[in-house]
């Protein structure tokens, strides 16, 4: 009930299009969705991250949509860049737990 | 304001060998805690450290361990290494009283056991 599972494992996206990353879980009792974005050789950064009392959260050029009933949530990059081009982890947690757990991630390039 | 910085950048050691990693928490958090990254997939939790003390663990045997000082910087020991252990060992600051499991993570110690 731990797991946490991204697809798809790559993606290639044009430059402007946007991409779309899924992820399910399984523990009913997580409240908080991070996802992260990781450079090669460089540590995951906190990208954005959504609790299960809204649907939707928007920043920027990055969504977060959350169905609850489904257990499923997904990152939309809109008008996606070569700079966006890098590993993106969803994560869950449960208040009060100490740990996150993060999915498989997904390798995103943009193509110019 | 400082973010996680950790040490060594990179790290190469024998099999059976012992290692210690180095983290400095975020400026202002006081909650430390520790993930393996295994090549290729995301981050493993192994624990976390408040107060320093361990405050909650992973799936990892005993010969993975660790300490939080005062300041709350932490180090992560390894006894006993074997290949599996290559890996990137991220460490991750929050703050106790903040938003409710929001991590950030230092760039990692990458560790090639040979």
């Amino acid at each position: 009930q731990q797991q946490v599972k991204q697809s798809p494992q790559s993606l290639i996206v044009q430059k402007g299009g946007i991409s779309i990353i899924n992820c399910a879980y399984e523990n009913t009792a997580f409240d908080y969705f991070p996802w992260y974005q990781q450079f090669p050789g460089k540590g995951p950064a906190l990208l954005i991250a959504i609790r299960p009392d809204v649907s939707e959260k928007k920043e920027g050029r990055f969504t977060i949509s959350f169905n609850k009933s489904a257990k499923q949530f997904s990152l939309h990059i809109m008008d996606s860049q070569p700079g966006d081009s890098a590993t993106y982890f969803c994560a869950a947690s449960r208040q009060g737990a100490q740990k996150l757990v993060f999915g498989q991630g997904t390798r995103l390039t943009i193509n110019p | 304001e400082t973010g996680v910085t950790q040490s060594p950048t990179h790290l190469i050691k024998t099999r059976g060998q012992q290692v210690t990693l180095r983290c400095s928490s975020q400026s202002g958090h006081n909650t430390v805690s520790w993930y393996q990254q295994a090549l290729g997939q995301g981050p493993q939790f192994i624990f976390q450290y408040y107060r320093e003390e361990e405050n909650g663990r992973g799936n990892f045997p005993p010969r993975f361990s660790g300490l939080q000082f005062p300041n709350y910087s932490s180090e992560l020991n390894v006894n006993a290494l074997e290949l599996d252990d290559s890996a990137l060992y991220l460490c991750a600051s929050s703050l106790a009283s903040g938003v409710p499991n929001e991590q950030f993570f230092g760039p990692g110690t990458r560790l090639t056991v040979l």
